[in-house]
């Protein structure tokens, strides 16, 4: 069975970091693409970035709006991505997704808020 | 960016009626390797969107036959034969053809 499991969330002043985390199990992790989404509160939902595997060397992906702030990584031994967060603004206030493919976490709630 | 436009915003049923929604893409969703990978999400309250159809018309294992996924090139359609309860929530079409990935704004599916 696959599971997804986020973890990491929570509530931070605008331009503190923070760090998510994702816990896989269930598939081939080290050849997998593996993604974060979010959904802000009113709703909409938003790529946010993408690891490709080793075997495209790591590549990653953003959505133009974190680019030089966000930072996708993975560790193949644990069956993990992160997401590490800079620079936080209040607009990034929403929940975070792990994905692998067509499987989704539960989310957590990151709020950004003075 | 594709932009996918989702129709209606709200479409009020009754048990046991047919829904449809559409969803239409500002480009063709075909890639360059012959796949359109145009999906539909469910997400009901409290939950993470679930995948119901992928790559147009192919439902996902658990899913039911009476969600049916259509269309080609710029224009789907996902039609919901006899809608039952556990039906109701908000659905969202989603591109991963091109780079960035994107999402219709989504069609809440509700009760009369």
């Amino acid at each position: 069975e696959v599971q997804v499991l986020e973890s990491g969330g929570g509530l931070v002043q605008p331009g503190n970091s923070l760090k998510l985390s994702c816990a896989t199990s269930g598939f081939t992790f080290s050849t997998a693409w593996m993604y974060w989404y979010r959904q802000f509160p009113e709703k909409r939902l938003e790529w946010v970035a993408r690891i490709k595997a080793k075997s495209n060397n790591y590549a990653t992906d953003y959505t133009e709006s974190v680019k030089g702030r966000f930072t996708i990584s993975r560790d193949d031994s644990k069956s993990s991505i992160y997401l590490q967060m800079n620079n936080l603004k209040e607009e990034d206030t929403a929940i975070y997704y792990c994905a692998w493919k067509y499987y989704w976490g539960q989310g957590v709630m990151v709020t950004v808020s003075s | 960016d594709v932009v996918l436009t989702q129709t209606p915003v709200a479409q009020p049923v009754t048990l046991g009626d047919q829904a449809s929604i559409s969803c239409r893409s500002s480009q063709s969703l075909v890639h360059s390797n012959g796949n359109t990978y145009l999906e539909w999400y469910l997400q009901k309250p409290g939950q993470s969107p679930q995948l119901l159809i992928y790559k147009v018309s192919n439902r996902f294992s658990g899913v039911p036959d009476r969600f049916i996924g259509s269309g080609s090139g710029s224009d789907f359609t996902l039609k919901i034969s006899r809608v039952e309860p556990e039906d109701l929530g908000v659905y969202y079409c989603f591109q991963a053809t091109h780079d960035p990935y994107t999402f219709g704004a989504g069609t809440k599916l509700e009760l009369k």
